[in-house]
């Protein structure tokens, strides 16, 4: 089983729809939990981080359920902006040296 | 404010040539520095990550190599490159985990675009 594992999508939306998804990790004893944003053939990007109680942040809300392992990520009014792949990244945590490990990535396409 | 420098932005390389990437880190002392790959529509996978000078962890046995000379200074380099060395090389800081915030995350350079011929 990967560390981190996410659909690869790609999900097709709507303009002005919402869309989610989700990203599982294997290890327990992961700490903090990441979403970025990757444009074709740049870097990734931050998006937000993803707090034990939930956090937003514009029309963007993550998750984290840390009894099933997973974190999700919400996107609301989606935007033809918005159209990128999504990257779940899992940290273990200062005894790992805030090693970060990256899913695969969900390709989100928002259409007119 | 934190900046991330690295370059080359593109590179084609033969078979068997040497390579060294640098990166360069302005604005904060002590990062945790990070060298990833990304092959074409793939995942990214950590290679090298360094915690202080002349510490450098390696993640995946192949023939390249990491250094870090200076505080904000991360290098990669190969003595013979592969076909299978290319891919979309990323560099990238975090908040020293040393400091007590092992949260922080990664803030990448533009990455250098590597093509093995």
């Amino acid at each position: 089983r990967k560390e981190v594992e996410q659909d690869p999508g790609p999900f097709n939306v709507p303009e002005g729809a919402t869309v989610a998804f989700n990203c599982t990790y294997s290890n327990s004893a992961s700490q903090s939990f990441f979403w970025y944003r990757q444009d074709c053939r740049k870097e990734p990007k931050l998006l937000m981080s993803v707090y034990s109680s939930g956090n937003e942040d514009g029309r963007f809300t993550a998750q984290l359920n840390r009894a099933s392992q997973y974190i999700s990520l919400l996107i609301r009014d989606s935007k033809l902006s918005d159209s990128a792949t999504y990257l779940c990244v899992v940290s273990l945590g200062k005894a790992a040296g805030n090693k970060l490990t990256f899913g695969g990535g969900t390709r989100v396409l928002v259409k007119p | 404010s934190q900046t991330i420098h690295q370059w080359p932005a593109t590179l084609v390389q033969p078979v068997g040539s040497p390579l060294s990437l640098e990166c360069t880190v302005e604005g904060t002392s002590n990062p945790n520095l990070y060298w990833y790959r990304q092959a074409a529509g793939r995942g990214l996978q950590l290679l090298f990550y360094s915690v202080g000078i002349g510490q450098i962890s390696s993640e995946v046995p192949q023939n390249l190599s990491a250094s870090r000379p200076q505080d904000r200074q991360f290098i990669l380099s190969s003595k013979k490159l592969l076909l299978s060395d290319s891919g979309f090389y990323l560099c990238a800081w975090s908040v020293a985990a040393s400091r007590g915030i092992g949260n922080s995350p990664l803030h990448f350079g533009n990455g250098t675009r590597l093509t093995v011929t």
